[in-house]
């Protein structure tokens, strides 16, 4: 399967804790998306890479929160010192070009922080 | 915000039609209309996008009206499997990226 890959597909942490997931973007992919998703809520958008560069962040990531696209290739998103309103899916998408190419998203990591 | 409108909830019922609709008012020429859904626990899935024409691919069409201030997701049998959240999205350049703005979507329940 060539799609999107994500990792871990569940995370059960301690607050205060760090967690990082990794993303896989389909290969010939250059930009790349992470969003969060709380339940009964639409997906919202954390930030976008084109290559290695991060070229946008919402005010959502917060100080606590990095990401990271080392060589354009896959992507990290960190958190650092993690805390009960964490919980939530981390979704990954990437695609290839402009408004006219479709993003296609991975299956997510659904952190739960206890 | 999301820039678009959707009911949310309906039901279908098994092999018939399902058709969602979407306004989308504020939308700019260059801004696409995207469709995708999600079901319980996994990633959205795409399931198509257009500009000004009506589309039609494998999975549905989509018809965007004249003005193009609204559109409708048609699935043309529905099934089980089709019960999922549907996400209309407007797409343009905001902040210098194309990213999808989604709202909270129409929850589709197909009825056997």
């Amino acid at each position: 399967d060539t799609g999107v890959s994500q990792n871990p597909r569940h995370k059960i942490t301690k607050r205060g804790q760090n967690v990082t997931f990794r993303c896989d973007p389909i290969s010939e992919h250059n930009r790349l998306y992470w969003y969060r998703q709380t339940l009964g809520q639409g997906p919202e958008f954390l930030t976008y890479f084109q290559n290695e560069a991060q070229l946008e962040k919402s005010r959502l990531l917060s100080d606590r929160f990095s990401a990271e696209r080392p060589k354009g290739s896959f992507s990290t998103l960190e958190i650092q010192r993690t805390e009960q309103g964490d919980s939530a899916m981390y979704l990954c998408a990437s695609y290839s070009g402009g408004a006219d190419t479709e993003a296609f998203f991975g299956q997510g990591t659904r952190l739960t922080v206890v | 915000d999301a820039k678009t409108t959707q009911p949310t909830s309906m039901d279908c019922a098994e092999g018939r039609a399902a058709n969602l609709p979407c306004n989308h008012s504020t939308i700019s020429g260059n801004e696409y209309v995207y469709w995708y859904r999600q079901i319980h626990s996994q990633g959205p899935q795409y399931i198509i996008h257009g500009l000004k024409n009506n589309e039609t691919n494998e999975m549905a069409s989509l018809i965007i009206t004249e003005d193009r201030k609204s559109s409708t997701l048609i699935l043309p049998h529905a099934t089980l499997r089709d019960t999922a959240v549907y996400y209309c999205i407007v797409r343009g350049l905001t902040s210098g990226t194309y990213k999808y703005i989604f709202g909270t979507g129409t929850r589709l329940k197909v009825l056997a």
